[in-house]
């Protein structure tokens, strides 16, 4: 099984270049989180999904957007990126309150 | 909103020690509980999970962590560490309701180094 995968694994941006980190998973799960990870901070949760077709924002949403079009696939876009957005992304998804499984993280350097 | 609070942000012990990581949760009724492993470069990994079957929950790797309603603790535990036990871990809670009710919150991390 796949299980989460999550695509670009490194990605370097200069400031105000847009992209879209990909999230898919294979166990139909209903919830989906995106999170991001920096030292001393643990995971702060930008933006999650309890289904398709609907998001919801997390701790730290500003500066960040995400679509849930089908069930397996959540994106998580930066319009306009910033330094403060150098960190390393965590897609997650989980059944229900179950345990959530994790995808092996994006690592994003803004310049 | 329900929080966890991971007192220590780094612990070291011996090889063979007793481990013990310490959060808090913070949430006006029993929530999920569950504790994950992050090593090096690699996503994070669930160890254990308290779903309110059982006060003490056995994880993989020899850990367990015992739930305590009074002390509003999930203390992470393991008898004896072993050198392949250095890694950050997690403290996380979620909501017993459905929806947005049920997103998962983690706390600040501890890094576990174990010595010689």
């Amino acid at each position: 099984n796949a299980g989460v995968t999550q695509t670009p694994k490194f990605r370097v941006l200069k400031t105000g270049q847009s992209m879209t980190l990909l999230c898919a998973q294979d166990m139909n799960h209903e919830y989906m989180y995106w999170y991001r990870q920096d030292p001393g901070m643990g995971l702060r949760l930008i933006h999650y999904s309890v289904g398709e077709g609907t998001t919801a924002k997390g701790e730290v949403p500003d500066g960040y957007n995400v679509s849930r079009l089908k069930k397996q696939n959540f994106l998580l876009g930066l319009e306009s990126a910033a330094p403060s957005q150098t960190s390393v992304y965590f897609c997650a998804s989980s059944y229900g309150v179950g345990q959530a499984f994790f995808g092996q993280g994006t690592r994003l350097t803004v310049v | 909103a329900q929080s966890v609070t991971q007192l220590g942000s780094h612990v070291s012990v011996s090889e063979g020690a007793l481990v013990l990581l310490r959060c808090n949760y913070s949430s006006s009724v029993p929530p999920y509980l569950f504790w994950y492993v992050q090593y090096p470069n690699q996503g994070l990994q669930l160890l254990l999970k308290y779903t309110s079957a059982a006060t003490l929950v056995k994880g993989i790797n020899g850990f367990e962590a015992e739930f305590k309603k009074s002390e509003t603790s999930f203390h992470l535990t393991k008898p004896s560490a072993h050198m392949s036990d250095a890694a950050e871990y997690f403290c996380a809670v979620r909501g017993l309701g459905t929806g947005t009710a049920s997103k998962l919150t983690f706390g600040t991390g501890t890094r576990l180094q174990v010595t010689l």
